[in-house]
């Protein structure tokens, strides 16, 4: 069974440009987390959808960062314009649907902001 | 909130012994569940083990198991015969279920090395 599929791997960017990362989650799985790893913390959960909507992005600075679930597979997650302070590993996840599942995290996106 | 605490930053063991990672969690829910997870320099984090805080018998996974003290919020994981594959980021982290919503909150992380 392939994975949580992410990328790119890395991305290096300037402060105000914009940026976007992919996430391809488990054949099946109707839920998709974004989460936020900044150097030194645990990831922190910036949006969660449930096929095509989202169930939970109180977490997610809206002023900058968007995301988007295309027909209840894919997603993007998209910042413009970036700060210094996204400068993160960016995390997809997926599970089934239910409070038992388990999540499943792809190897996610490297982001450097100079 | 819910806030979920690692208080080693970095842990060492040698190879064949037995380390005890810490973690200790805030919550008023009575039903919730708790995980470790394993980050290694891949970044891909991946599930060790994971307990249901109504069962009372705590979660074993081979080298895994995991000393879970509900009254006192309290989930550290033991790893047996630790091999030098073990040496990673050690995630402790708590879902609770709200409906739809089942975010994971995490700690801080311990950083395993494990010695020859």
């Amino acid at each position: 069974e392939a994975g949580v599929a992410q990328s790119p791997r890395y991305k290096i960017i300037e402060k105000r440009q914009s940026v976007a990362f992919w996430c391809n989650p488990i054949s099946g799985h109707a839920t998709l987390y974004w989460y936020q790893q900044i150097l030194g913390q645990g990831p922190k959960l910036l949006i969660q959808f449930q096929n095509n909507g989202v169930v939970d992005d109180s977490q997610l600075p809206k002023d900058r960062f968007s995301a988007e679930r295309l027909k209840g597979v894919d997603s993007t997650l998209k910042i413009q314009p970036a700060k210094l302070e996204d400068s993160a590993v960016y995390l997809c996840a997926s599970s089934l649907m239910g409070p038992r599942n388990i999540q499943y995290f792809g190897a996610g996106t490297r982001l450097s902001v100079l | 909130a819910q806030t979920v605490t690692q208080s080693q930053p970095e842990m060492s063991v040698q190879e064949a012994e037995t380390v005890t990672l810490s973690c200790t969690y805030d919550t008023s829910e009575s039903d919730y569940y708790l995980f470790w997870y394993k980050q290694p320099p891949s970044r891909q984090m991946i599930l060790v083990i994971r307990q249901e805080a109504y069962k009372q018998q705590n979660a074993t996974e081979n080298r895994f198991s995991v000393n879970f003290q509900k009254a006192a919020k309290s989930f550290s994981l033991k790893i047996s015969d630790s091999q030098l594959g073990d040496a990673a980021m050690y995630f402790c982290a708590y879902k609770v279920d709200t409906g739809t919503a089942s975010k994971l909150t995490f700690g801080t992380g311990t950083r395993l090395q494990v010695t020859l």
